[in-house]
């Protein structure tokens, strides 16, 4: 696609439950990146995607935090049994390469909201 | 290890008058330094970055930020400020080497321009 696409753009959910993201990259991108961000806070790596490498996991907040990216393309972040303090919003980048040159193209997130 | 600092939460500034956005930053080596703007409720969009070369880069929108390496500073600048500039501002770096191959990013600094 032309751009970066995330759904849901906003998901309310109880304490407890399971959520899933998920995150179209630019066609041809090989690298995707998902960030958190907080309000008041910057933007937290929690996951890297580059082709058909193992992923680089080293900024999940937790083991109920998981993701997977589906032949090179579509990404799902999952968030198992949501606490209140996972509420922020998550954004996904794509990267032509893995060295970040060219920058990252954001989607415009998803607004994630526990009560 | 990566970082970096933006010093002001919030920069307040006349339209038509000149802004700064300040950044530093710290990486082992060679930095990749890139500005992001994000307008409510949108992702993150790119404005700038430096790789190499001069130290003076020009972007969108009228926007220019001078990489200065003895400073390890990054400021981003605008001549004369509109009120449509009125967003949250985001510096990242990565090392060219090593880096994780991956974007860290400040804080954030909302800009507001007032008539």
């Amino acid at each position: 696609g032309a751009g970066v696409s995330q759904s849901p753009s906003n998901k309310v959910t109880e304490k407890g439950k399971d959520v899933e993201l998920r995150c179209d990259p630019i066609s041809g991108h090989t690298a995707l990146y998902w960030y958190r961000q907080s309000l008041g806070q910057g933007l937290e790596f929690l996951i890297y995607f580059q082709g058909n490498s193992a992923p680089d996991k080293s900024g999940l907040p937790s083991d109920r935090f998981s993701a997977e990216r589906t032949g090179g393309s579509v990404s799902t972040l999952t968030i198992q049994r949501t606490q209140q303090e996972d509420s922020a919003v998550y954004l996904c980048a794509s990267s032509p390469d893995r060295t970040a040159f060219y920058g990252y193209t954001f989607g415009s997130g998803t607004r994630l909201t526990v009560v | 290890a990566q970082s970096v600092a933006q010093p002001e939460d919030q920069v307040n500034v006349a339209e038509g008058n000149p802004l700064t956005v300040k950044c530093t930053y710290s990486v082992s080596g060679n930095p990749y330094l890139f500005w992001y703007v994000q307008y409510p409720n949108r992702g993150l969009q790119f404005l700038l970055k430096y790789i190499t070369g001069d130290n003076l880069v020009k972007g969108s929108y009228g926007f220019e930020a001078e990489f200065n390496k003895s400073q390890t500073s990054f400021h981003l600048k605008k001549p004369s400020a509109l009120v449509s500039d009125s967003a949250l501002y985001f510096c990242a770096v990565r090392a060219i080497t090593g880096g994780g191959n991956k974007l860290t990013f400040g804080t954030g600094t909302q800009l507001k321009v007032e008539l």
